[in-house]
């Protein structure tokens, strides 16, 4: 089945402790990203990537990091976690090469909690 | 950056009602989607759809890129449409960013 998959779902940390949240998909899709999604502001772009070893800020970077080392996986990464990087983190992909190409497919969501 | 802006925000109907629901651009666009969130968080793509007609079942889609908006129209609406509608654009300066609007939150009520 084709999917984005992504893990944890759900986690709950403290201020401080680093952590990854993982992303992979099985569809051979070049583009990836990562979105953060709050009440009121929608879904916000914190980075992407065209390919591997290419990776892009979106317009939310700050605190994140991210590695595209395999063409099948794009995780996210918080150094140093705050209460303000509490939220709902979505990844997605594409074939990104244009026209219908560019529909992006979302994994499940993983909802983080810093606390 | 180019702002996306989404009307009505919020919207209820009865069930069997049309709805049209619309976005707003600021600037040309590389593309368009529109993507549907249903109640359990989950984001499904509707339409790819820089430009046109589209239509899918009950769903259709039109973008009018020279006037700078999308409509996204759902007819005989149910129970299972209620969630929250996005449209998101790609901005044409070879940057790949993708911008949402904030949606509109559609509840379909019995």
């Amino acid at each position: 089945e084709a999917q984005v998959t992504q893990n944890p779902r759900y986690l709950i940390t403290v201020t401080g402790k680093k952590l990854t949240v993982t992303c992979s998909q099985n569809m051979n899709h070049e583009y990836m990203s990562w979105y953060r999604q709050d009440p009121g502001l929608g879904l916000r772009q914190i980075y992407y990537s065209m390919n591997v070893e290419v990776t892009d800020k979106g317009d939310v970077p700050e605190g994140y990091k991210v590695s595209r080392k395999e063409k099948r996986n794009f995780p996210l990464i918080l150094e140093s976690p705050s209460p303000n990087q509490t939220s709902l983190y979505f990844c997605a992909s594409s074939f990104g090469t244009g026209g219908e190409e560019e529909t992006q497919y979302f994994g499940p969501g993983t909802r983080l909690l810093v606390l | 950056g180019i702002q996306v802006e989404q009307s009505p925000p919020d919207l209820i109907l009865q069930e069997g009602a049309n709805s049209t629901l619309r976005c707003n651009f600021s600037d040309s666009v590389n593309n368009l989607q529109w993507f549907h969130q249903n109640p359990w968080g989950q984001l499904i793509n509707l339409f790819y759809i820089p430009s046109g007609t589209k239509q899918n079942g009950r769903l259709s889609a039109t973008t009018v890129a020279t006037e700078r908006y999308s409509l996204l129209y759902i007819s005989s609406s149910q129970t299972t449409d209620s969630g929250v509608y996005f449209c998101a654009v790609e901005a044409p300066w070879g940057d790949d960013k993708i911008i949402f609007g904030k949606g509109t939150r559609l509840h379909i009520l019995p």
